[in-house]
């Protein structure tokens, strides 16, 4: 498996764009996390899904925020309007469970510049 | 979740033992245990977790207290590769909050 693939890896973009990063979840996990990462704030869960049904969204910072899942082989995170503060590194991730526990495999991330 | 308390920073020698300590003493019963670690800006990895026993895989042992307010992560014989940032999790749900977690150094 090609493990959680992240698109795309970079982007930069000037402050007032749309952004939207993607993700493709491991096949078979019907678990699907978004994360972000900042030296301030470490690293953060925004929002997760379960079969494709949003479950808690409690991190996600503001209303410029939202996620989708489409489907259980896609999903986006979309930032409208963008502002330098978005700037991080985010990170999606996929897991199961099995016995109570699951093990959640990340994706290289996408680093985000607002410029 | 149960909060966790781990040092900021340790150091290792190259093919010794790194042994990672985490509090955790406000626990509850269906807490699993949970450590990843974070090389440079890559993606978080998953080591390895537990519930009461003590479990060990390819890449590290876990040791948790009898009372399960405490547990130590044990790499048997760390490596330069091994420098990076472990985080111990406690949680029930799937949900993960991650702390500020230890940074280890392995050196040579």
């Amino acid at each position: 498996d090609a493990g959680v693939i992240q698109s795309p890896r970079h982007e930069v973009t000037e402050m007032g764009q749309e952004v939207t990063l993607r993700c493709k979840p491991i096949s078979g996990h019907d678990y699907l996390f978004w994360y972000r990462q900042t030296m301030m704030r470490g690293l953060e869960l925004l929002i997760y899904f379960n079969n494709n049904v949003p479950i808690d969204d409690s991190g996600m910072p503001e209303d410029r925020f939202s996620a989708k899942m489409p489907n259980a082989s896609f999903s986006t995170l979309k930032i409208q309007p963008s502002e330098p503060r978005d700037s991080a590194v985010y990170f999606c991730a996929s897991s199961f469970l099995a016995g109570g526990a699951d093990t959640q495999y990340f994706g290289p991330g996408t680093r985000l510049t607002v410029l | 979740d149960a909060k966790t308390t781990q040092p900021p920073s340790m150091d290792c020698a190259e093919g010794r033992a790194a042994n990672l300590p985490c509090n955790h003493s406000t626990i509850s019963g269906n807490e699993y245990v949970y450590w990843y670690r974070q090389i440079h800006s890559q993606g978080p990895q998953y080591i390895i977790h537990g519930l009461k026993n003590n479990e060990t895989n390819e890449m590290a042992s876990l040791i948790i207290t009898e009372d399960r307010k405490s547990s130590t992560l044990i790499l048997p014989h760390a490596t330069l590769r091994d420098t990076a940032v472990y985080y111990c999790i406690v949680r029930a749900s799937v949900g993960m909050r991650f702390g500020a977690g230890t940074r280890l150094t392995v050196k040579p």
